[in-house]
């Protein structure tokens, strides 16, 4: 099953931009993940699935336009855009593998974006 | 607009049985087109999926809790269980309830999500 990796941190500035990684582990560079946010003290949000062609499907609810993704190779990416101070939360990864009484999800470490 | 509740004791003994319920609000539990599944989620860790359960009673688990885990489904309570046997410290999280899309349907993801319930494991 894959591995998904995230930095454990990472931070902008009001109104910047930034570019968050979910790496998955070599031989699966054809898998789709979804991204989460979670805010503090709250449960995770479906922000949106993506593989190396981009969103799959449609956003979460209330996810603004500020939010994308992109995907190449091995790499996951969440950009958003003029970032906001709502924006800070952990951002999640995970994937879907395997089928039947083999599948499983697996999720990444998360990364914590801090607005500065 | 679909919402999900935890519920359940916040402190379990080692050894003893971990059990909690989320119950579905403002949709069906028997819907076909999803499953519904617990993640939980350590102190200051990652999330780790641990089973799903289709409306019919269908159920996987995540390999490695799969000889602990019983996950139930009540249609009628529009609830469904968690039970998570011999359990240790490394058992304590924040547990979450979550409803899951089908890949049938490309909607694999899991949303909307309850706002989880810390469970403790100590004596």
């Amino acid at each position: 099953q894959p591995v998904l990796t995230q930095p454990p941190s990472a931070s902008a500035s009001l109104g910047a931009s930034v570019t968050l990684t979910c790496t998955l582990s070599s031989g699966y560079s054809n898998y789709k993940v979804n991204w989460y946010q979670q805010r503090p003290g709250k449960g995770p949000r479906f922000v949106m699935r993506v593989g190396t062609g981009g969103i799959v499907g449609s956003k979460g609810d209330g996810i603004p336009d500020r939010f994308s993704v992109l995907g190449s190779g091995l790499n996951r990416y969440l950009t958003i855009k003029n970032i906001q101070e709502e924006d800070e939360s952990d951002y999640h990864c995970g994937a879907d593998h395997g089928s039947g009484s083999n599948f499983v999800w697996v999720f990444g470490g998360g990364t914590k974006l801090t607005v500065l | 607009q679909l919402q999900l509740q935890e519920s359940g004791p916040g402190l379990v003994k080692p050894s003893e049985t971990l059990s909690l319920t989320c119950t579905v609000s403002g949709g069906s539990i028997s819907s076909s087109n999803y499953y519904w599944g617990w993640i939980r989620q350590p102190p200051g860790k990652g999330l780790e999926w641990i089973g799903s359960i289709y409306y019919s009673g269908s159920t996987y688990y995540n390999p490695s809790l799969k000889s602990r885990v019983t996950i139930s489904i009540d249609t009628s309570k529009n609830q469904f269980s968690l039970k998570l046997n011999s359990v240790t410290a490394a058992d304590t999280a924040v547990y979450y309830c979550a409803r899951e899309g089908l890949a049938s349907q490309n909607k694999n993801w899991f949303d909307p999500w309850g706002q989880g319930t810390l469970v403790t494991v100590s004596s």
